[in-house]
């Protein structure tokens, strides 16, 4: 089967570093994403990993180990702008690999 | 700016109507599109595969006679919820992958009344 478990919610600190695990199980795999949603909005484009190890673009990073099912996404200097649903998703359904399968998001709460 | 397009971005539309959603990628062509759809506060449900030139590849549980996907060109695949009910009320969002990754249209919210 497919499932893909992320936390529910999180609470953080602006200024703080805030990690936000993955797990997933899925019958094919074509690379992990991590999305930000705003409430109401379309979800944008955070990172991309295919490879183990960590990808890091300015105050955020992500890593992947492929042997375990893990990634997480880590978020430095928290601004309150970072309060959002972070959704992560596999991509790689069994006959499809550009098909993404989500997470349930983790709706994180930055507080100054 | 925006890499994939969804038009229209908001529509009430009475029960028992049919609404139609479009969505266009920008700048490239895309053989595959998704369509995904999200109640609030939860995440997003991958409603069908759109496949240009062939019919769409529907999730289980996903009415296909409810939801009709045209995928009509390489970069123009439109949804259209039939007989809308207050219950098809919801975020309806499409995706499209470039050579890079997968990009999300702005969503359309629709709302049966």
């Amino acid at each position: 089967g497919q499932n893909i478990d992320q936390p529910t919610e999180m609470t953080a600190t602006e200024g703080a570093i805030v990690q936000i695990n993955c797990t997933y199980q899925t019958s094919g795999f074509n690379g992990l994403f991590w999305y930000q949603q705003h409430a109401g909005e379309a979800p944008t484009f955070l990172s991309y990993n295919v490879l183990d190890g960590l990808e890091e673009k300015g105050r955020f990073s992500s890593f992947l180990s492929r042997s375990k099912g893990y990634s997480y996404l880590l978020l430095k200097e928290l601004q309150m702008k970072d309060s959002a649903s972070y959704l992560c998703a596999v991509s790689g359904g069994s006959y499809n690999t550009d098909k993404l399968i989500f997470g349930t998001g983790t709706r994180l709460q930055v507080f100054p | 700016g925006a890499v994939v397009s969804q038009h229209p971005s908001r529509v009430i539309c009475k029960s028992g109507t049919s609404v139609k959603i479009e969505c266009r990628s920008l700048d490239f062509q895309a053989t595959t599109m998704f369509w995904y759809r999200q109640f609030p506060k939860q995440s997003l449900m991958l409603m069908a595969t759109s496949n240009e030139g062939s019919k769409a590849t529907y999730e289980q549980g996903v009415e296909k006679d409810k939801f009709l996907i045209n995928h009509a060109s390489l970069t123009l695949s439109t949804l259209t919820v039939t007989s809308a009910h207050p219950e098809d009320s919801s975020f309806y969002i499409c995706s499209a992958r470039d050579r890079v990754t997968i990009y999300f249209g702005e969503g359309s919210w629709l709302t049966v009344v």
